[in-house]
């Protein structure tokens, strides 16, 4: 069956850098999208880009431009995404979830990984 | 970037109701737009795919329409286990935006 995994919780400090990993098992990674979205205490969804693991293709969201880099490790099946910078608005549960054959919606989600910026 | 105007907000209907929660694009989508239900704790889960497309094992009290600008998504008869905030989603051109959400409670 599909799962997709995530590293645990993180706390960093403001302008630190943090890095989530996202396993894929029970299909084919190369052959999917993946896509990270947030939710922050008291917010909805944000969505903040995706990558095409086959080559590495990617698309942010204009407001994360130049502090988000999303990677992939096909030997590992694993997705990672990488925020520097980080502000305390940051503050938020991450997920990552795969891009759905044919279509532009998310069929399977990762669990979410909480990611608290705090002095 | 494409705009996702959800509405209401919130909602509070008895067990039995017929909810229903709309989400207007600022542009032409076709039928690019997608249904999410998200519980406190959990992942999101996809519901309606590409406006109207229920996803398996869904319950089909669930049903989304629409196309174009102005999208719909209906709960024909609301059960307890319905309570959560739901989410339109668009894509467009390589991007994606979220819909602010509908919290629906029961009354």
């Amino acid at each position: 069956q599909v799962q997709l995994v995530q590293s645990g919780a993180e706390v960093k400090k403001p302008g630190a850098s943090v890095k989530v990993s996202c396993r894929s098992s029970g299909y084919t990674f190369s052959s999917y999208a993946i896509t990270w979205v947030r939710q922050a205490p008291g917010q909805g969804l944000e969505w903040m880009g995706w990558i095409i693991p086959y080559n590495d293709d990617t698309h942010y969201t204009q407001k994360l431009q130049g502090r988000v880099t999303m990677t992939t490790d096909t030997s590992t099946s694993t997705a990672y995404m990488e925020l520097r910078s980080l502000r305390s608005d940051d503050t938020a549960v991450y997920y990552c979830a795969r891009g759905k054959k044919f279509s532009n919606s998310f069929d399977y989600w990762g669990q979410g990984t909480l990611v608290t910026v705090s002095s | 970037d494409i705009q996702m105007t959800q509405s209401p907000s919130s909602l509070s209907a008895s067990v039995g109701d017929r909810v229903t929660i709309t989400c207007q694009a600022s542009q032409d989508i076709s039928d690019y737009l997608n249904w999410y239900q998200h519980k406190p704790g959990k992942a999101p889960k996809l519901l309606i795919s590409d406006a109207s497309n229920l996803e398996a094992g869904v319950p089909p009290r669930f049903s989304g329409s629409g196309s174009g600008t102005d999208f719909t998504f209906t709960i024909s008869s609301l059960q307890p286990e319905d309570i959560a905030t739901y989410y339109c989603q668009q894509y467009d051109n390589l991007l994606v935006t979220f819909g602010g959400g509908t919290k629906v409670e029961i009354k």
